[in-house]
């Protein structure tokens, strides 16, 4: 399995965008790449996923690079509802199992 | 009513005790999980399973057993409890098949477990 490194913490303001990256140098030909949103004592929310370049939805893009060593998730015009533990996880549709690593603390100030 | 129900939310018990957290599901996933949560630090993998017959060991297993009695059914036993297993348990679901993108983990609403 791939592991993925992320910041502990970040820090932001609402209205700013917040970009946050996760680094995944051993990502394998078959990985996706997929970012989950987790508050107190809530379980993980899927935000999005992608393979390659851009993908966007309604709440946030994901950006991956060619060598798809590291990707990014950006949230555009965070609000205070964004404050939450962003998770990286890299896996193939073969995968066995899905590992969370710490994830990043994302901190929206007014 | 939630996708994926877990039981009990909240329970107090002692050392030594045998305890189950129940999860079932609506959604007709074949694959469960269950996760475990501690203060600060991210989910660590106990148990899955990608069919009824289908049982696997996680990151952590040791101390935990797991019993799929039906499709929709996933269940985590401690059969003699200890404090540190004192955490935020979390089930979750999901479905894949064929080629291309993994499918999404759909949590349950998370099971708080304190061994004194």
């Amino acid at each position: 399995l791939a592991k993925t490194t992320q910041p502990i913490s970040m820090d932001s303001y609402e209205g700013q965008e917040v970009n946050i990256t996760c680094s995944h140098n051993n990502i394998a030909t078959n990985d996706y790449i997929t970012w989950y949103q987790q508050f107190p004592s809530q379980g993980p929310r899927f935000i999005i996923q992608g393979y390659k370049t851009k993908v966007t939805n309604e709440v946030a893009s994901l950006f991956i690079p060619a060598d798809r060593k590291s990707s990014t998730l950006s949230l555009p015009r965070v609000s205070l509802s964004d404050t939450a533990v962003y998770y990286c996880l890299v896996g193939d549709v073969s995968f066995q199992k899905l590992v969370f690593g710490t994830g990043t603390r994302l901190l929206v100030s007014p | 009513d939630a996708d994926v129900t877990q039981t009990p939310r909240n329970r107090i018990t002692k050392t030594g005790k045998r305890i189950m957290l129940e999860c079932s599901q609506t959604k007709g996933h074949d694959r469960m999980y269950w996760y475990r949560q501690d203060p600060g630090l991210g989910l660590r993998l106990i148990y899955y399973s990608f069919d009824v017959k289908d049982i696997n060991k996680g990151e952590i297993s040791d101390g935990y057993s797991v019993s799929r009695q039906a499709q929709a059914k996933f269940s985590l036993s401690l059969e003699s409890a200890i404090p540190n297993q004192t955490a935020l348990y979390f089930c979750a679901t999901s479905d894949i098949t064929g080629t291309g993108p993994t499918g999404e983990l759909f949590f349950g609403e998370g099971s708080r477990l304190t061994v004194l």
